[in-house]
């Protein structure tokens, strides 16, 4: 699997600023995901990364919100902005290798508390 | 979206006993995934193992086995001989043949106990 790795680790920020965390991983992978777990909750899908395009947003996510960029095929970002208390959860991101078209690996995750 | 069911939120077992997480999904897909991701204190998320619908023959990591029933839409996870690192959060997840989503469940936390 890929090696992927997350920064900031975590943060914690004050509500009406915006925050971008990085996503990198140490090979090339065809599809690159984002997802948010509030505390105490499970995973949920905000967008899928696509390179040189435009993100897809689930329902319930827009890119005011969560501009998402993908400029090449190891790295995204995700910023989270104007956020407000509601905003704190760890944000993880998940690639899909091309060499294993039908399996996500996450990265650490980014614990994100806003004050 | 696709439901994944994990009915159990908390289960404790013994260390190098048995333990079993049930999850139960709802989908008109024939083709699909399944997985088990394993989130630690760390937080970080670990895919502990995979199950291919078309497969009828049920995958096995080790330690951890599944127990698929396609018909009943059940896919629980057995961990035998529990280890005191097993301890973490267990996510049941759902992938469409084509979306490439995941879906979870709730999760289950699992104690393991010295």
């Amino acid at each position: 699997s890929a090696v992927i790795s997350q920064k900031p680790s975590r943060d914690i920020c004050q509500r009406g600023t915006s925050l971008t965390i990085q996503c990198q991983v140490d090979s090339q992978v065809t599809m690159m995901f984002w997802y948010r777990q509030q505390p105490g909750q499970s995973l949920t899908l905000i967008a899928t990364a696509n390179q040189g395009s435009e993100a897809t947003y689930e329902s319930g996510f827009v890119i005011d919100k969560f501009p998402i960029s993908r400029p090449n095929l190891t790295f995204s970002t995700l910023t989270v902005s104007n956020m407000s208390p509601e905003d704190s959860s760890i944000y993880l991101c998940s690639v899909e290798t091309s060499g294993r078209a039908d399996t996500q690996y996450f990265g650490p995750g980014t614990r994100l508390t806003v004050l | 979206a696709q439901t994944v069911t994990q009915s159990q939120p908390e289960m404790s077992v013994q260390e190098a006993e048995t333990v079993t997480l049930s999850c139960t999904y709802d989908t008109s897909e024939s083709n699909y995934y399944l997985f088990w991701y394993k989130q630690p204190p760390s937080r970080q998320m670990i895919l502990v193992i995979r199950q291919e619908a078309y497969k009828q023959q049920n995958a096995t990591e080790n330690r951890f086995s599944v127990n698929f029933q396609k018909a009943a839409k059940s896919f629980s996870l057995k961990i035998s001989d529990s280890q005191l690192g097993d301890t973490a959060m267990y996510f049941c997840a759902f992938m469409g043949r084509n979306d490439y989503k995941l879906s979870f469940g709730a999760g289950t936390t699992v104690t393991v106990r010295a």
